[in-house]
């Protein structure tokens, strides 16, 4: 399977424990990006890389929330602290290289928990 | 007021229905209009991007109108497959191009029925 990975696929953590999730883009997309979805909502965007470089982020990425991809290649999601009002699925997606493309495909979601 | 906005539904509607949904949005710097469908507890998958001139993929039909902030999907002949929620989802370009961002509205439910 080519498609985008993510891991773990569930999480169920204590309120106020650190939780950290991984992405794994389509091979040489270059373009990576997180969001986040709760129940009957769309997904709402966190943030973006393009290669290393963390070129966007949204207000609702707090400071409890951090996003890393240091190669490039695969990225993580950590969030500090968890709250309740954290648990949703959390989507990764990536994007080819090609300027004009917008398109996003997404990997299978983290579901997280936070009890 | 919501950036895009849908039509909660549910869309009931039989096999070998046609069945339309629509969408607005709010911000006229919307640059890039996509159609995705996402089944219960999975990811969205990308339907069809929508293209100024409209287009039409196989059963699945997409319009854009700038003028009024406008998009629809026309689906032809449902199959029990299609049932699913449609995301209508917007690009807005914050930053001249270089944004990436997509805004999603909240889905519209259709369920095909035997």
């Amino acid at each position: 399977d080519t498609g985008v990975s993510q891991d773990p696929r569930h999480k169920i953590t204590k309120r106020g424990q650190n939780v950290t999730f991984r992405c794994d883009p389509i091979s040489e997309h270059n373009r990576l990006y997180w969001y986040r979805q709760t129940l009957g909502q769309g997904p709402e965007f966190l943030t973006y890389f393009q290669n290393e470089a963390q070129l966007e982020k949204s207000r609702l990425l707090s400071d409890r929330f951090s996003a890393e991809r240091p190669k490039g290649s695969f990225s993580t999601l950590e969030i500090q602290r968890t709250e309740q009002g954290d648990s949703a699925m959390y989507l990764c997606a990536s994007s080819p290289r090609e300027r004009a493309s917008y398109e996003q495909y997404f990997g299978p979601g983290t579901r997280l928990t936070v009890t | 007021r919501k950036e895009v906005e849908q039509d909660p539904g549910p869309f009931n509607v039989p096999e070998g229905a046609t069945v339309a949904f629509n969408c607005t949005y709010s911000n006229s710097a919307s640059q890039s209009f996509f159609w995705y469908r996402q089944d219960c507890r999975k990811e969205p998958k990308l339907l069809m991007s929508v293209y100024s001139s409209g287009n039409e993929d196989g059963r699945f039909t997409a319009q854009l109108n700038r003028a009024s902030q406008y998009i629809s999907l026309l689906i032809r002949d449902s199959k029990l497959s299609d049932s699913a929620t449609y995301l209508c989802v917007v690009r807005v370009a914050y930053s001249g191009a270089g944004s990436y961002q997509l805004t999603f509205g909240k889905g519209t439910k259709l369920s095909v029925i035997p």
